[in-house]
């Protein structure tokens, strides 16, 4: 058990440009999630996966950004067009299945949008 | 709306002061509770997990517990090291995500 990694973990980017964000999840979890943190705030979630299944999206989510995770192994999360409110710490967790069970956490990508 | 709250927003303890942090919650069906400690520049690590009110948990100075409306992290003689942001969060039924609080920073002076 590893754990979960996460690549970049840092990111500084132009306004405008595209980014994107890589998540290896733990090997034998199948659902894995995304959050977003903003200083001196709680994680506020994004997006889930079950496998390769997306089932369930933030209302606040906008249009420039999307996930994936194909083959249901690691998941990528992308932003098109960058603005500077999407400067924060970008945390992708994964957990196992079956009722309700702890989240592991990586480390975070921290995006700094200039 | 499913909310989490955590109060105190920040505490300072010295070393040896036990303290207690709270989590209330006002959700439709609660599935499960989590505690995380998250570390500044980090992503949050898993302490705990309470299913139903009744419930503790212990792990070295913390202990964890859980009723119908709110959970509580007590810490037990606190060192330095223990000073971190406490998250808590929630599992709720019609939903796969994660609510979680604002958290709660602990600072434990020598």
């Amino acid at each position: 058990d590893t754990g979960v990694s996460q690549n970049p973990r840092h990111k500084i980017t132009k306004r405008g440009q595209n980014v994107t964000f890589r998540c290896d999840p733990i090997s034998e979890h199948n659902r894995l999630y995304w959050y977003r943190q903003t200083l001196g705030q709680g994680p506020e979630f994004l997006t889930y996966f079950q496998n390769e299944a997306q089932l369930e999206k933030s209302r606040l989510l906008s249009d420039r950004f999307s996930a994936e995770r194909p083959k249901g192994s690691f998941s990528t999360l992308e932003i098109q067009r960058t603005e500077q409110g999407d400067s924060a710490m970008y945390l992708c967790a994964s957990s196992r299945g079956g009722g309700s069970t702890e989240a592991f956490f990586g480390q975070g990508t921290r995006l700094t949008v200039v | 709306e499913d909310q989490v709250t955590q109060s105190p927003e920040a505490l300072r303890l010295q070393e040896g002061e036990s303290s207690s942090l709270n989590c209330s919650y006002t959700v439709s069906g609660l599935r499960g509770l989590f505690w995380y400690r998250q570390d500044p520049g980090k992503g949050p690590e898993f302490l705990f997990t309470l299913y139903s009110a009744g419930e503790e948990k212990e792990k070295e100075r913390l202990k964890a517990t859980l009723t119908k409306k709110e959970s509580f992290l007590h810490i037990t003689a606190p060192k330095p090291e223990d000073s971190a942001t406490y998250l808590c969060a929630v599992h709720t039924s019609g939903t796969y995500k994660y609510i979680f609080g604002t958290g709660t920073r602990l600072k434990v002076l020598a």
